[in-house]
């Protein structure tokens, strides 16, 4: 079974502009979240979506938003980025509220 | 709201044991979880405990003490792979609770 997926990889973008980073979870995993890491910040939780619905929600500016379609994948965007927004962006998929997480390698953001 | 705290970094030799604890404030509970993450790899799950006790799985234990707010993993036999920075994480119990991550104990293993 595939894991979980993240594109692109690396990312550099320019103060101001926004990007779009892509999750594909492990098949039948309903469950998507998505963390921000920073060195000596640890994983810091952004959002979880289930079923399309935005079901939790970080502490983040409404800057960073995401959504999820009908076979699971998902998406975050950041817009009018930042330097302090420089950080490894990882998505994680669970089969159920039980079941631990399965990370993505995660998308290297870097604002310049 | 919710937090975690555990050390920021752990010296131990190799063959060794080492813990490394975690205590936690939360409205609710749901279980405290272990990932281990090497550099530049993505963060691995190793352990779950929902009730009080130990979880053994080979060479890595976790414990969990409800009444306290606290736990922690073991690691026995320690290896130079182990090498690794290891996030305790917690759940709550609603449907709906996030889960959320300790800021991580770096683990240095020295020959």
């Amino acid at each position: 079974k595939a894991g979980v997926t993240q594109t692109p990889r690396y990312l550099i973008k320019t103060r101001g502009q926004q990007v779009t980073l892509s999750c594909s979870p492990i098949s039948g995993h309903r469950s998507v979240s998505w963390y921000q890491q920073t060195p000596g910040q640890g994983l810091q939780f952004l959002f979880e979506y289930f079923s399309e619905t935005q079901r939790n929600k970080g502490n983040f500016p409404g800057r960073f938003s995401g959504r999820q379609f009908s076979n699971s994948r998902s998406e975050m965007n950041v817009s009018t980025l930042e330097l302090g927004d420089s950080a490894l962006y990882l998505c994680a998929s669970r089969a159920g509220q039980n079941s631990p997480l399965h990370f993505g390698n995660g998308t290297r953001l870097t604002v310049t | 709201g919710q937090s975690l705290e555990q050390p920021s970094e752990v010296t131990a030799v190799e063959g060794a044991i080492v813990q490394i604890n975690c205590t936690y404030q939360t409205s609710g509970f749901y279980g405290l979880s272990w990932y281990q993450q090497h550099d530049g790899g993505a963060p691995t799950f190793l352990s779950y405990n929902a009730l009080d006790g130990l979880e053994e799985t080979g060479r890595f234990s976790s414990f969990l003490s409800r009444s306290d707010s606290y736990g922690y993993l073991l690691l026995q036999e320690l290896q130079m792979k182990d090498s690794a920075s290891y996030f305790c994480a917690v759940g709550g119990p609603g449907r709906d609770d996030k889960i959320i991550f300790g800021k991580g104990t770096r683990l240095h293993i020295l020959p």
